[in-house]
C-alpha cells in the first residue's frame, strides 16, 4: 500500500462544477502540500498545510490529521483548472508523493 | 514574492553531449533540492544539499550526473554524457525548514 494515496485518479467535470480531490497517508508528516502542474509544465506550489483550512481565490484546502485525510476543492471550476493535481506529504526535509489526480474540466 | 529559478527553461541536446542546468533557491533556504520527473510519472529525488553539503544522493546516477554548491546558494547538476532516457522535467526546489518545499519552473530536457 503506498504511503499517500490519492482519489480519484482522474476526473472529467463541466465547468462550474464543485471539484473534490482527496488524500490518505498512512505515515507522521510535519506538512502536507497540494502542488499542480499543467501539461509540459512545472510544479506550481498551491497549498502547505499542517493543520485547519486554507483558501485562495476559488481554491480550498483542507486537512484532519487525526484521520490523516486532506481535500482540495475548486469551486466554480474552469477549463484553466484543468491540471494534474499532486498530494504530497512532508516527512522531515523529504517529500512522500502521491500518484496525482488529472482534472480535465470541460466547457 | 520571492522565487526559485531555473535556466534554462528548455533544453535539446545530442546523446553524449554534456548539458547543465542552473538553479538559484529563494534567499536565505537552506535545503535545496534536485527532482528529476519523467513524463507521466511522479517527481524523483536526485540530490538534496543542506548549505554546501550532499544530505542526500543515494538516486543520483553518479557514473554521468554531478550536482554541487559551492557557496551554498545556487546550485548546478550535470549530465555528461546525456543518454536518450535522461529526457524528463528537472526540477529545483528550496526550504527555509522542515516541511517546506518551494519549486521552481523547472528545466524541460530533450536528448535526441
Amino acid at each position: 500500500k503506498n504511503e499517500v494515496e490519492q482519489s480519484p485518479q482522474n476526473l472529467t467535470a463541466q465547468e462550474g462544477e464543485f471539484i473534490t480531490i482527496n488524500c490518505s497517508y498512512s505515515v507522521g508528516i510535519s506538512a502536507l502540500h497540494w502542488l499542480q502542474q499543467h501539461p509540459g509544465g512545472g510544479i506550481v506550489s498551491l497549498f502547505m498545510l499542517s493543520s485547519g483550512k486554507k483558501k485562495h481565490g476559488r481554491l480550498i484546502a483542507t486537512i484532519n490529521i487525526q484521520e490523516k485525510h486532506s481535500s482540495l476543492h475548486i469551486t466554480a471550476s474552469h477549463p484553466r483548472d484543468s491540471a494534474v493535481y499532486i498530494c504530497a506529504v512532508a516527512r522531515g526535509y523529504q517529500l512522500i508523493w502521491g500518484a496525482g489526480t488529472k482534472l480535465i474540466i470541460k466547457p | 514574492e520571492a522565487e526559485v529559478a531555473q535556466s534554462p527553461r528548455y533544453k535539446i541536446t545530442e546523446k553524449s553531449q554534456a548539458v547543465a542546468f542552473w538553479c538559484d533557491p529563494i534567499s536565505g533556504h537552506a535545503t535545496l533540492y534536485w527532482y528529476r520527473q519523467i513524463l507521466g510519472q511522479g517527481p524523483e529525488l536526485l540530490v538534496q544539499f543542506q548549505d554546501e553539503s550532499v544530505v542526500d544522493d543515494s538516486q543520483l546516477p553518479k557514473d554521468r550526473f554531478s550536482a554541487e554548491r559551492l557557496k551554498g546558494v545556487d546550485s548546478t547538476l550535470k549530465i555528461q554524457p546525456a543518454e536518450l532516457g535522461d529526457s524528463a522535467m528537472y526540477l529545483c526546489a528550496s526550504s527555509p525548514e522542515v516541511g517546506e518545499q518551494y519549486f521552481g519552473p523547472g528545466t524541460r530536457l530533450t536528448v535526441t
